[in-house]
C-alpha cells in the first residue's frame, strides 16, 4: 500500500447505527486530518492530529469522535449521524502541522458515506 | 463574501483547447495557493502550488497568481479527455495547516 488509504471506500447506515471509518498513511508523515466534502460546497477541515495529539477540532457536533492511537492511523467514529452528514470523508496527512516553507497536504481516496 | 470564490461550472471543451479556471480571494494575507485536481470516486492530488506572485510552468499546465487583483489562474494547454476531473484552488497562510479551498470547477474535455 502507498500513499494514503482509506476503508470502507462506501458506507450506508441508519441513523442509530455506529461505524467508523480508518485511515492510513504510509508517509511517514507526523500529521493526519479529517476533511468534509459535500457536494457544491468546499472542503471543510473537521479535525487535525499532530503526533497523535488532537490540535485543532472545527465546531465539529459530538457525534463525530476521532482517535488517533499512532502518526500512521486515524479514524472517525460515527454514531447517530442526521441525513445532512451524507458527504465525502476524506482524509488527508502532511510531513508537518506547520512551518516555514510549504507543507503539502496528500489526500486519501475518501469515504462515501450515505446516511437514511 | 466567501473568503474564496470558485466557479462551480461545469466547463465542456473540446480536446485540444485551452483551459482557463480561475479563483478570487478576498484576503489579501494569503502566501500559498495550490491547485488540486480530483477524478471521480478519488481523492484531491495537488498539481502545483506558488508562493506569492507569479507563475509557474509544468508541462502543459501553468499556474498564475495576480495578487494586486486576489485572483488566481491554472491554464490547460492541449487539453486532453484525460484532464476531466474537478478543479479545486486552494490557498493557505505561511506556516499555517489550513487550507482555505473553492468548491472546485468541473472540467470536461469532449474528444
Amino acid at each position: 500500500e502507498t500513499g494514503v488509504t482509506q476503508t470502507p471506500r462506501h458506507l450506508v447506515m441508519g441513523m442509530t447505527n455506529k461505524k467508523s471509518l480508518k485511515c492510513e498513511q504510509h508517509l511517514g508523515h507526523n500529521a493526519m486530518y479529517w476533511y468534509k466534502q459535500s457536494a457544491k460546497k468546499p472542503l471543510e477541515l473537521m479535525f487535525v492530529y499532530s503526533l497523535e495529539e488532537r490540535v485543532e477540532n472545527n465546531s465539529v457536533p459530538s457525534r463525530f469522535s476521532p482517535e488517533c492511537p499512532n502518526s500512521s492511523h486515524l479514524f472517525l467514529h460515527l454514531h447517530t449521524l442526521q441525513p445532512e452528514d451524507s458527504a465525502l470523508y476524506l482524509c488527508a496527512s502532511s510531513l508537518f502541522l506547520a512551518g516555514g516553507s510549504y507543507n503539502e497536504q496528500f489526500f486519501g481516496p475518501g469515504t462515501r458515506l450515505t446516511v437514511l | 463574501q466567501k473568503e474564496v470564490e470558485q466557479d462551480p461550472g461545469p466547463l465542456s471543451v473540446p480536446e485540444g483547447a485551452i483551459v482557463s479556471l480561475n479563483c478570487t480571494y478576498s484576503n489579501s494575507a494569503f502566501q500559498y495557493f495550490m491547485w488540486y485536481r480530483q477524478y471521480s470516486r478519488k481523492g484531491p492530488e495537488l498539481l502545483m502550488y506558488t508562493y506569492s506572485s507569479g507563475n509557474k510552468e509544468d508541462g502543459r499546465f501553468t499556474a498564475q497568481v495576480d495578487k494586486s487583483s486576489k485572483y488566481i489562474s491554472l491554464f490547460i494547454r492541449d487539453s486532453q479527455p484525460s484532464d476531466s476531473a474537478t478543479y479545486l484552488c486552494a490557498m493557505s497562510f505561511s506556516g499555517t495547516y489550513k487550507y482555505i479551498f473553492g468548491t472546485g470547477t468541473r472540467l470536461k474535455v469532449l474528444a
